[in-house]
């Protein structure tokens, strides 16, 4: 079945650091995919999308490609902020699954000032 | 307007007990989506419904849970004999259509369920 697979954490930067959070998927159709994110306290938000192979999602600095041939997904900020400490979800959703969302396992994001 | 609602927002109850978790969606949302997170197994999805109907269930763990929607909007995921792996935090989310094509799914806050 569909899975989604993302960089294990804890992570920890300093303030003004680059990010990437590396994501990779398998599915067998044509998956739309997202990064969620959920901060201290705050149910799940969607952050970012990409649909289809090439699109470039992006929202609040982050960025991340839809890559076809390597099947993935990473996320990266140039420059990341304290405010930007939360735990990070990669996923995919396919239309022909009623467009569940299926998780990776998530991404916590500490950045120290 | 409102965003998704969910209660409780926090359920303790002993091993054993029924307990009953409502989910209320963004109006005019048809598609409605029950979601678990939980330690060891991360963010999974459960069940949806498209209106009235489920036609996913596949999620669902074992025959203790059910869930049922009523009037096209409000949800209820009831989970019998509770046992303690079923503590998680239960998320529900909606969002505007269907399978043909993909729509935000909106989350609510979530109701931790705490089984001792």
């Amino acid at each position: 079945g569909d899975s989604v697979t993302q960089m294990e954490g804890p992570v920890t930067l300093s303030e003004e650091a680059f990010l990437t959070i590396n994501c990779t998927y398998t599915a067998t159709g044509y998956p739309s995919l997202f990064w969620y994110v959920q901060y201290p306290g705050e149910g799940l938000q969607l952050l970012l999308k990409a649909t289809k192979a090439d699109d470039k999602g992006s929202n609040k600095g982050f960025e991340a490609t839809y890559r076809k041939e390597t099947t993935s997904f990473h996320l990266e900020k140039g420059s990341v902020q304290v405010s930007d400490s939360a735990v990070y979800f990669c996923a995919l959703s396919d239309r022909s699954s009623a467009s569940k969302i299926i998780f990776g396992s998530g991404t916590r994001l500490s950045i120290r000032p | 307007g409102a965003g998704v609602s969910q209660s409780p927002s926090n359920k303790v109850t002993e091993k054993g007990k029924d307990v009953e978790l409502r989910c209320d969606p963004i109006s005019g949302h048809t598609a409605l989506y029950w979601y678990r997170q939980s330690l060891g197994q991360g963010l999974e999805f459960l069940i949806y419904f498209q209106g009235n109907s489920a036609p996913d269930k596949s999620g669902l763990p074992s025959d203790r849970f059910s869930a049922e929607r009523t009037g096209g909007s409000v949800s209820t995921l009831t989970i019998q004999r509770t046992q303690q792996e079923d503590s998680a935090v239960y998320l529900c989310a909606s969002s505007l259509a269907s399978a043909r094509s993909y729509n935000e799914q909106f989350f609510g806050p979530g109701t931790r369920l705490t089984v001792l």
